[in-house]
């Protein structure tokens, strides 16, 4: 069955820290996976997309890390802001005759100050 | 460019009601999609659109949900009587074709009580 697990569920820092959110599926086979940012009350926003070649992509102080062959992926986030406080989702597409998307449950990121 | 526009943005109905949510897609975008996501949930796919035509509706609840996108370009998504347990954010998403570039709606946060 196609899965994606995300850890942990919520987490709560201070500000100026450093976190790292995972995601870890099942989806085969696999074509792409995207993080989404989703702050309260909007809708997700991408923040990165990496295929099975890419190992690691940054989108300012976001770093997204790709193992294809443990099937884990990784959202490093580095010196959180307040604005930071959201939920992060992690979206793996399948490919072949049948393609979707599979969505992860989200982990829910509160920066303090 | 506006992006996905939704309206409304909140809705509360008495159960047995009926509701009906609207979606504005980016000008171009083919693919429309519908979602609803629960609270502490990742997004559900209900309904995919290609064009005017619905190509997945597999997980649309079809005895009381009913979708249309008439013109290729707006959808409606319709709920007819609500339960209690369709509370939940509804989303809609386009992009230019099937999984690529996805941009999502702020949603509607419907609650049936």
């Amino acid at each position: 069955k196609n899965q994606v697990e995300q850890s942990p569920q919520s987490l709560i820092i201070l500000e100026g820290k450093n976190c790292t959110l995972q995601c870890n599926y099942t989806v085969s086979p696999f074509s792409n996976l995207r993080w989404y940012k989703q702050d309260t009350g909007r809708g997700p926003v991408s923040l990165t997309i990496m295929t099975f070649s890419e190992n690691t992509k940054s989108n300012g102080r976001y770093t997204a890390t790709l193992d294809a062959d443990t099937k884990q992926s990784s959202l490093h986030i580095t010196a959180s802001q307040l604005s930071d406080s959201a939920s992060y989702i992690c979206v793996v597409r399948t490919q072949g005759g049948s393609e979707k998307l599979v969505f992860g449950k989200g982990t829910k990121l509160t920066v303090n100050p | 460019e506006a992006g996905v526009v939704q309206s409304p943005r909140y809705k509360i109905i008495e159960k047995k009601q009926p509701v009906a949510f609207w979606c504005n897609p980016i000008s171009g975008h083919n693919t429309l999609y519908w979602y609803r996501q629960n609270l502490g949930q990742g997004p559900e796919l209900l309904i995919r659109y290609e064009n005017e035509e619905a190509v997945d509706d597999s997980q649309l609840p079809k005895d009381r949900f009913s979708a249309e996108r008439l013109k290729g370009v707006d959808s409606t998504l319709k709920i007819q009587p609500a339960e209690l347990g369709d509370s939940a954010v509804y989303l809609c998403a386009s992009s230019v074709g099937h999984l690529e570039g996805y941009t999502f709606g702020s949603g509607t946060r419907l609650t049936v009580v």
